[in-house]
């Protein structure tokens, strides 16, 4: 099974809305990544965030971490038609060096 | 840099062929994944290379599957025969150190097997 899920599976907004998603693990980890993918395109790295790490930002990208529910948001602020992709979090189980990806969370984004 | 490299970026094959996938990961990356994603199961892991070295095949599908990585610039990816479920976008993707940090991941090969 995944070490990681997303949620939602799919997420419709407005340009300008905020896009939030959701990811939820099963075993401590070293650290979780999320990335990007957009149709027909490989995966994009977006950011990473360490197990002792409660929150990142880049941009107007904000991670969050919590380890007591073993969980991850990542909240894309003021989205645009461009943000529309495909997230996936990714995280590394404590004592692996391999990233386990998740099912991916669709994001539209409409003008 | 131009990234990871992928090629074909395209294939269309029939039944029984063999099919071999390429990958050129980022120059100084020690770490390099096999990846392959359909709609139905996602993104799945098929092997992980470091240092040139097979440390986990534990998600190639089965012996049909084989892949190398002669040197650190390139490795292949090889199907033989090729069955229609084999049909998906194979990823090839790269890290530094043990593989644990961000993956680059190339355009993948988006293969379908008739």
């Amino acid at each position: 099974s995944q070490q990681g899920e997303e949620d939602p599976q799919a997420l419709s907004i407005q340009e300008g809305e905020n896009a939030t998603m959701n990811c939820s693990y099963k075993t401590s980890i070293n650290n979780l990544q999320w990335y990007r993918q957009n149709s027909g395109r490989g995966l994009v790295h977006l950011i990473l965030i360490r197990s002792n790490e409660r929150e990142k930002h880049s941009g107007r990208l904000r991670v969050t971490l919590d380890t007591s529910k073993k969980s991850s948001s990542l909240l894309i602020t003021a989205s645009r038609a461009a943000d529309t992709a495909s997230y996936f979090c990714a995280s590394t189980p404590g004592g692996s060096y391999i990233p386990t990806f998740g099912r991916g969370t669709s994001l539209i984004v409409h003008p | 840099d131009a990234g990871v490299i992928q090629s074909p970026r395209h294939e269309v094959t029939e039944m029984g062929q063999e099919v071999t996938l390429r990958c050129k990961p980022i120059s100084g990356h020690n770490s390099l994944f096999w990846y392959r994603q359909t709609m139905m199961r996602g993104l799945e892991l098929l092997i992980y290379f470091n240092n040139n070295v097979p440390i986990d095949d534990s998600g190639m599908p089965e012996d049909r599957f084989s892949a190398k990585m002669p040197n650190a610039s390139f490795s292949t990816l090889k199907i033989q025969p090729s069955e229609p479920r084999d049909s998906a976008v194979y990823f090839c993707a790269s890290s530094v150190g043990q593989g644990e940090e961000t993956q680059y991941f190339g355009p993948g090969t988006r293969l379908l097997v008739l």
